[in-house]
């Protein structure tokens, strides 16, 4: 069972549009929700992450919104640019650090110039 | 900075056979995961350690999967009897502490079992 379910699985852009990228899940329990940024042959890197007891965070072009009752979270790609173009992934986990996260199946974004 | 290091790159097995995977973490850095990723999945939480011991061994598949990291610094992920549905990349993480600090992931380790 998908712990954490994400879409749209593929995403095209037009190159300063922006990019939204929708999580959701179930266990009430998850209290960190991370986003990585994955470029082929490479690790996931850390992009931002929230935890519940904010509805939003921001960190340059890159915002996350939360709803706390709809068990949702979002990540927002403001002026999206074509380094931008990745695969993403949503993640939640009980605790902080890399302990046991239930990660996203992942966006591939395209933005194209 | 040296990052997560992981050998190596890519590791081509026959079914049945043993294989071992290495990973050396960020300097300093406490914790430690394995993860693995199939084509066009999220990665899937395998092992944590904590220095040497594995706090949390609950993503490890079966018996066949065990992983050691016997002075707090490098760690072995072994597959024993590996089976074609092994074929993933197998990736490492590591933090400064378990909780409240990022995770850094190595470039993994691309394992095909044939």
């Amino acid at each position: 069972q998908q712990q954490v379910k994400q879409s749209p699985q593929s995403l095209i852009v037009q190159k300063g549009g922006i990019s939204i990228i929708n999580c959701a899940y179930e266990n009430t329990a998850f209290d960190y929700f991370p986003w990585y940024q994955q470029f082929p042959g490479k690790g996931p890197a850390l992009l931002i992450a929230i935890r519940p007891d904010v509805s939003e965070k921001k960190e340059g072009r890159f915002t996350i919104s939360f709803n706390k009752s709809a068990k949702q979270f979002s990540l927002h790609i403001m002026d999206s640019q074509p380094g931008d173009s990745a695969t993403y992934f949503c993640a939640a986990s009980i605790s902080s650090g890399a302990n046991n996260l239930f990660f996203g199946t992942g966006t591939r974004l395209t933005v194209i110039p | 900075g040296a990052g997560v290091s992981q050998t190596p790159s890519n590791k081509v097995t026959e079914k049945g056979k043993y294989v071992e995977l290495r990973c050396d973490p960020i300097s300093g850095h406490t914790a430690l995961y394995w993860y693995r990723q199939s084509l066009g999945q999220g990665p899937e939480f395998l092992i944590y350690f904590q220095g040497t011991g594995a706090a949390d061994d609950s993503g490890l598949p079966n018996d066949r999967f065990f992983a050691v990291r016997p002075e707090g610094s490098v760690s072995t992920l072994k597959i024993q009897r590996t089976e074609r549905g092994d074929s993933a990349v197998y990736l490492c993480a590591s933090s400064l502490t378990r909780g409240g600090t990022e995770a850094f992931f190595g470039q993994g380790t691309r394992l095909t079992v044939v």
